[in-house]
């Protein structure tokens, strides 16, 4: 596509559910980001893949958290048992070399409310 | 580890005025010096970046950043500022750790 898509655009969920956001990058594009941006926060790095290397996953908040790339591709960020404070915007970017000197292209972003 | 300030949570200039949003940073090695721009409701969008050579760097929009190495800073200008201008904007650095370290951003509000 065009640009980085993500869906859903919103999600409202109870607390407690299970919540899979996902992610289409930019076709081509090796490196693939998820942050997260809290409201009047700054952008919180969860987890990047860079091709078949291991992700890193340094930014994962809690074990509730994880993330896969299925084929360098699709991305999906789960979120278990989701809690309160798990509300935030969920952003993902995608970047097409292997260093880190190449800017990312976001997407709009999933906004995630746990009620 | 590396790290982003950017010391203002909100700068207010008027229109036509210079403006400065200020940004500093720490990593190991080599930065790789990135700012980004939010507008309401939407995603950020890439404005410039600093790799290496000029130590002045010119992106979209007509703003620009100077790297400045011995304070470790990378501040975002522009000679005169617009109302479009009013955004959020976040500082980034890259360096050995390969994903991007963003800062707090700085809400930047030009005044009519």
């Amino acid at each position: 596509g065009a640009g980085v898509s993500q869906s859903p655009s919103n999600k409202v969920t109870e607390k407690g559910k299970d919540v899979e956001l996902r992610c289409d990058p930019i076709s081509g594009h090796t490196a693939l980001y998820w942050y997260r941006q809290s409201l009047g926060q700054g952008l919180e790095f969860l987890i990047y893949f860079q091709g078949n290397s291991a992700p890193d996953k340094s930014g994962l908040p809690s074990d509730r958290f994880s993330a896969e790339r299925t084929g360098g591709s699709v991305s999906t960020l789960t979120i278990q048992r989701t809690q309160q404070e798990d509300s935030a915007v969920y952003l993902c970017a995608s970047s097409s070399l292997r260093t880190a000197n190449t800017e990312a292209f976001f997407g709009q972003g999933t906004r995630l409310t746990v009620v | 580890a590396q790290s982003v300030a950017q010391p203002e949570d909100q700068v207010n200039v008027a229109e036509g005025n210079p403006l400065t949003v200020k940004c500093t940073y720490s990593v190991s090695g080599n930065p790789y010096l990135f700012w980004y721009v939010q507008y309401p409701n939407r995603g950020l969008q890439f404005l410039l970046k600093y790799i290496t050579g000029d130590n002045l760097v010119k992106g979209s929009y007509g703003f620009e950043a100077e790297f400045n190495k011995s304070q470790t800073s990378f501040h975002l200008k522009k000679p005169s500022a617009l109302v479009s201008d009013s955004a959020l904007y976040f500082c980034a650095v890259g360096g050995s750790a390969r994903q991007l370290t963003f800062g707090s951003g700085t809400q930047l509000t030009v005044l009519p």
